[in-house]
């Protein structure tokens, strides 16, 4: 079990870039969870995956993000045309469905900057 | 739709001191309960959970919350701190179990002072 991992950890872009984070869950993991967490707030809850189906996105996830896991274990979150709002630590976390009571685990994040 | 107030942002304390940050939550259902913990530059790290059974729940690093469903609050305790616990803590609910979308409250900054 090496945790889940996020890459890059910090994107620094300018405005109306377009940006690609990747993250790697738990081998084992069949949820993976996108959060999006700016200064001085929470996690806000984006999408998430079981195996490679998209089962919720929130409508924080505007038609310029999308994200995607084609084949159940890694995923990419692509912001396109950035703007400086989208500044914020993305975080990924993943779980093994199946029991309610199997616990989500967070990589270190990507903080983006959008200048 | 479920929501999540921490009521303090900040919380200062001297070392070994006992310390108490406020969670209350909202929901239509029953929700289960989360506290994270977040490092400077790191992820979350799951503290402690309420899913169901005993109100009382003991999580890692000592700390402990109380589940208070007439109150609807969550809070979490430590009899004593030390340096090492500064850090941003995150209450969270979920209507679907740990391994479901998690709504998070805003944070509470706990500053340990020697």
């Amino acid at each position: 079990d090496t945790g889940v991992s996020q890459n890059p950890r910090h994107k620094i872009t300018k405005r109306g870039q377009n940006v690609t984070f990747r993250c790697d869950p738990i081998s084992e993991h069949n949820r993976l969870y996108w959060y999006r967490q700016t200064l001085g707030q929470g996690p806000e809850f984006l999408t998430y995956f079981q195996n490679e189906a998209q089962l919720e996105k929130s409508r924080l996830l505007s038609d310029r993000f999308s994200a995607e896991r084609p084949k159940g274990s890694f995923s990419t979150l692509e912001i396109q045309r950035t703007e400086q709002g989208d500044s914020a630590m993305y975080l990924c976390a993943s779980s093994l469905r199946g029991q309610v009571k199997n616990e989500q685990f967070f990589g270190p994040g990507t903080r983006l900057t959008v200048l | 739709a479920q929501s999540v107030t921490q009521l303090d942002s900040q919380v200062p304390v001297f070392e070994e001191a006992p310390v108490e940050l406020r969670c209350n939550y909202s929901s239509s259902v029953s929700v289960y309960l989360f506290w994270y913990v977040q490092y400077p530059n790191q992820g979350l790290q799951l503290l402690l959970k309420y899913l169901s059974g005993s109100t009382l729940v003991k999580g890692i690093n000592g700390f402990e919350a109380e589940f208070n469903k007439s109150q609807t609050s969550f809070h979490l305790r430590k009899p004593s701190v030390h340096i090492s616990d500064t850090a941003e803590y995150f209450c969270a609910v979920s209507e679907g179990g740990s391994n479901y979308k998690l709504t998070f409250g805003k944070g509470t900054l706990l500053t340990v002072n020697p």
